[in-house]
């Protein structure tokens, strides 16, 4: 089946830790996305890519980074420099055209701080 | 004025009833509309795409209205698993790809 997977499902950090989500679609999608969900609060976008090895800073990118050496993977990693990690990630994927074309997402990383 | 606004409710309605979401948006230079559904603790999936002369999918009707910067969800007959929070999906470029999400409006649907 076509999607995008996220893992894993459930990530604990220690203090001045690194650590990196996996982003995976077989859409064949140009557009790949990582947005941060806080409880009662909208999306927010950390950061995406249009096309292999081209990303752009979205709102909240401090903290993060990504790369997108592969058109199917976009790994974040979340560093110690972000302060408050805990959230919801999530993972999307779109195709790159004009017009309307929506996001597909991931089911998710929940990330905590230990 | 947020670039993406919704009334965060929680709007409780009965089964069967009719019920309407409304959202505005900033950038006048907006092309790509969408409304997404959003479950307890899940990821975001597209319940429709929204265009100008308005649509409809089942009990679902979307409309857009340019001039007032304004798009609206109407549900129908409204069943116990609508509940759910409705995000309202704007395109944050004129061209780009990039999606502004709203923080979404709460639906409860009791029996």
């Amino acid at each position: 089946d076509g999607g995008i997977t996220q893992s894993p499902k459930y990530l604990f950090r220690k203090e001045g830790q690194n650590v990196t989500l996996s982003c995976e679609q077989n859409l064949n999608h140009d557009a790949m996305y990582w947005y941060r969900q806080d409880p009662g609060q909208g999306l927010r976008l950390i950061y995406y890519s249009q096309i292999v090895n081209d990303f752009q800073k979205g709102d909240i990118a401090e903290g993060y980074s990504v790369s997108r050496e592969k058109k199917e993977s976009f790994p974040l990693t979340v560093t110690s420099a972000q302060k408050n990690p805990t959230a919801f990630y999530l993972c999307a994927s779109s195709r790159f055209r004009d017009g309307n074309q929506p996001q597909h997402f991931g089911d998710g990383t929940r990330l905590s701080i230990l | 004025r947020k670039e993406v606004e919704q009334d965060p409710g929680p709007f409780n309605v009965p089964e069967g009833a009719t019920v309407a979401f409304n959202c505005t948006y900033s950038n006048s230079a907006s092309q790509s509309f969408f409304w997404y559904r959003q479950d307890c603790r899940k990821e975001p999936k597209l319940l429709m795409s929204v265009y100008s002369s308005g649509n409809e999918d089942g009990r679902f009707t979307a409309q857009l209205n340019r001039a007032s910067q304004y798009i609206s969800l109407l549900i129908r007959d409204s069943k116990l698993s609508d509940s759910a929070t409705y995000l309202c999906v704007v395109n944050r470029e004129q061209a780009g790809t990039a999606l502004i999400f709203g923080k979404g409006t709460t639906l409860s649907v009791s029996s």
